[in-house]
């Protein structure tokens, strides 16, 4: 069975502060996706990130990075210098290999206060 | 270009009534996906087209009906609905040729079951 888990249900942070978003997920599957989506107020949901399981390196975007440790089983999400453009409900997804579903984790909200 | 359209925006409807919502994509995408979000909640998978045919429906109610009429546009009829089922439905397409790629979500439509 596939799990993802969000710890953090909201978190406050001032504007120009980085932030750190958790993601630990849990599959059998040594074949395995990951993935992060940002959902704004307005509702769509919008694709960040996917990496798979036998890609480790961590990537940067902007002010956006990602931490994968298959060690620890986490795909942590770290926005720097934040925005209030940046506020949203952040999920965390896993996808294995021969599966069409994804499965989210239960959302982090971020408000990034100005 | 990413992008999935969905009409309409907003939908209130009665219990007896019948309407349909939309989704539309133009890239070429041959899997597309609906999806139910309650508040406060990450997506709920409902069903997924693959190269137009039926391919999961995850137990969902028959008042709920689902129809590809072509590789670029997916319909959810909707009848008889209960105001349990006001949510937001959002449509996602991804490119179908292996079973872990990236979906792309639309804007959603916010159904309102009076």
């Amino acid at each position: 069975a596939q799990k993802v888990t969000q710890a953090q249900t909201e978190i406050s942070v001032v504007e120009k502060e980085d932030v750190t978003l958790d993601c630990v997920y849990e599959t059998r599957d040594t074949t395995y996706y990951l993935f992060w989506y940002k959902q704004p107020p307005s509702g769509e949901l919008v694709f960040l990130i996917r990496r798979n399981s036998f890609d480790e390196q961590n990537e940067i975007s902007g002010r956006y990075s990602w931490n994968f440790q298959k060690s620890t089983s986490s795909f942590n999400f770290t926005i720097t210098a934040s925005q209030v453009v940046d506020s949203a409900v952040y999920f965390c997804a896993l996808s294995c290999f021969g599966n069409e579903k994804l499965t989210f984790g239960t959302g982090t909200r971020l408000t990034i206060i100005p | 270009d990413t992008e999935v359209t969905q009409t309409p925006k907003h939908l209130v409807m009665g219990m007896t009534n019948k309407k349909s919502l939309k989704c539309e994509q133009h890239m070429g995408h041959r899997a597309m996906y609906w999806y139910k979000q309650k508040a406060k909640k990450p997506p709920e998978l409902m069903f997924v087209y693959s190269y137009e045919k039926l391919s999961i429906n995850e137990s969902v109610p028959s008042r709920f009906s689902p129809e590809c009429p072509n590789s670029s546009l997916l319909n959810l009829h909707l009848h008889a609905l209960q105001p349990e089922d006001s949510a937001l439905y959002l449509c996602a397409s991804s490119q179908g040729q292996q079973l872990s790629d990236t979906q792309y979500f639309g804007p959603g439509t916010r159904l309102t079951v009076l």
